[in-house]
């Protein structure tokens, strides 16, 4: 199975300031086709998981701008650029190229 | 819009069975897969099935290969999961998802599994 570990797993931000989350896997996440299926999930207090990010960068409908994600290979990254109240959660990458589909831990960022 | 409304969580002894379902609108549901993913108290999440759109293929997580089983009604636009030989571990909210890039998300219901 592929393991997917995220960094770090507690993340205390200062509103307005910039946050950034790593995520590696345990093997290549470009498939046959050249496609890379990882996707970035935010869990609110309470609330179901929403996808915020898939296949690496792309920002679903919604989400705002200040959220966007990066890397390739094995080595992903979301950046939350100004953060927000509205943004403490539960971050999850997630890859969705192999079986069976991964989770990483989740990562916790919340309000100085 | 889409809308994913979840039942059929519960209370159920070890060995026990249950069957959730997810009624899904707003969008064409015979056209796309569909999955399941649990989150157990206080834990991170976990992928447990998909199903394809005609539900032909299905893919499990190997600790509910053999007790779990994804279908779904088109007719209907009703996904399932029938759970059967019910495990302490298997105590967790489970959430129905469009897609298998898990785009959309159920509100969740919970399964407790305990005498």
């Amino acid at each position: 199975d592929v393991v997917m570990t995220q960094s770090p797993l507690s993340l205390p931000v200062t509103l307005g300031q910039p946050a950034s989350i790593s995520c590696r896997s345990s093997q290549s996440l470009v498939d046959s086709g050249g496609n890379t299926y990882l996707n970035w999930f935010q869990q609110r207090p309470g609330q179901s998981p929403r996808r915020l990010i898939y296949q690496v960068s792309n920002r679903d409908s919604g989400v705002p701008d200040r959220f966007s994600g990066s890397g390739s290979g094995t080595d992903f990254t979301l950046k939350i650029s100004r953060v927000e109240a509205d943004d403490v959660a539960f971050y999850y990458c997630m890859q969705v190229t192999h079986w069976p589909l991964t989770f990483g831990p989740g990562t916790k960022v919340d309000i100085k | 819009e889409v809308q994913l409304l979840q039942s059929g969580g519960g209370l159920v002894q070890p060995g026990g069975s249950l069957r959730l379902s997810c009624a899904a609108s707003g969008f064409t549901f015979n056209r796309l897969g569909m999955a399941w993913v649990r989150q157990a108290p206080g834990k991170g999440l976990e992928w447990v099935s998909v199903i394809t759109e005609s539900g032909d293929i299905t893919h499990y997580v190997d600790s509910v290969k053999g007790r779990f089983t994804i279908s779904r009604d088109n007719s209907k636009n009703t996904l399932y999961l029938q759970m059967n030989s019910l495990r302490a571990d298997d105590t967790a909210v489970y959430y129905c998802a469009k897609s298998w890039w898990l785009d959309n998300w159920g509100q969740g219901t919970l399964v407790t599994v305990s005498s």
